[in-house]
């Protein structure tokens, strides 16, 4: 079962910030929102994850509305190196062994 | 390099056959998961060992077999094999089970059956 909606594509232009959308409306009060990216077939890389709160680290912030229903990825200054599938899941850590992966959001980031 | 390591990178086999693929973890982490990436299903989960003991199943099927060793790395192993196995593999490993700060993801190895 999805529990994320993700857009299929979406273009950025360097150096600007790039927004990822992700509509979970389902959530539950113990799931984290997680968001990992997959550059050409390499192996999917973790960027960051929260629950409620706004988080922010050196690759990323995630944003999430108040009612949970849904986040939004902020990559500040997008580069041609930030190309890639990024995925939003949504789980219970902890608890929750396996990661879904769904279709993602396929980034191109142009000069 | 994200400290997982997968042997070998690359694998072309015949149909019928079977073969190992090999995950050694990030150092200190105890949990591995295997996942799957063909074209047509995405990034599906496998199996999951943590501390040598298998704990959680996907959509693996009855062909393929994993297991995990006292040194903690873990084989994948394919038999029977079929076109449509044709993948790329994936191995992860994380401190614990369901750890909170995510997984960190092997290289992966490219299975083509011919």
């Amino acid at each position: 079962d999805a529990k994320t909606t993700q857009p299929p594509s979406m273009d950025c232009a360097e150096g600007r910030a790039a927004n990822l959308p992700c509509n979970h409306s389902t959530i539950s009060g113990n799931e984290y929102v997680y968001w990992y990216r997959q550059i050409h077939s390499q192996g999917p890389q973790y960027i960051i994850h929260g629950l409620k709160n706004n988080e922010t680290n050196e690759m990323a912030s995630l944003i999430i509305t108040e009612d949970r229903k849904s986040s939004t990825l902020i990559l500040p200054h997008a580069t041609l190196r930030d190309t890639a599938v990024y995925y939003c899941i949504v789980r219970v850590a902890r608890d929750d062994y396996k990661l879904s992966f769904g279709a993602g959001t396929t980034v191109t980031v142009r000069a | 390099d994200s400290g997982v390591t997968q042997t070998p990178k690359h694998l072309i086999t015949a149909t019928g056959q079977r073969v190992t693929l090999r995950c050694s973890p990030r150092s200190g982490d105890l949990s591995v998961y295997w996942y799957q990436q063909s074209l047509d299903q995405g990034l599906q989960f496998l199996i999951q060992y943590y501390n040598g003991e298998e704990r959680a199943k996907g959509n693996i099927l009855e062909r393929f077999s994993a297991q995990q060793f006292p040194d903690l790395h873990s084989e994948l192993n394919l038999s029977s094999l079929e076109l449509g196995d044709s993948a790329l593999y994936f191995c992860a490993s994380s401190l614990t089970p369901g750890s909170d700060y995510g997984y960190t993801f092997g290289s992966g190895t490219r299975l083509t059956v011919v």
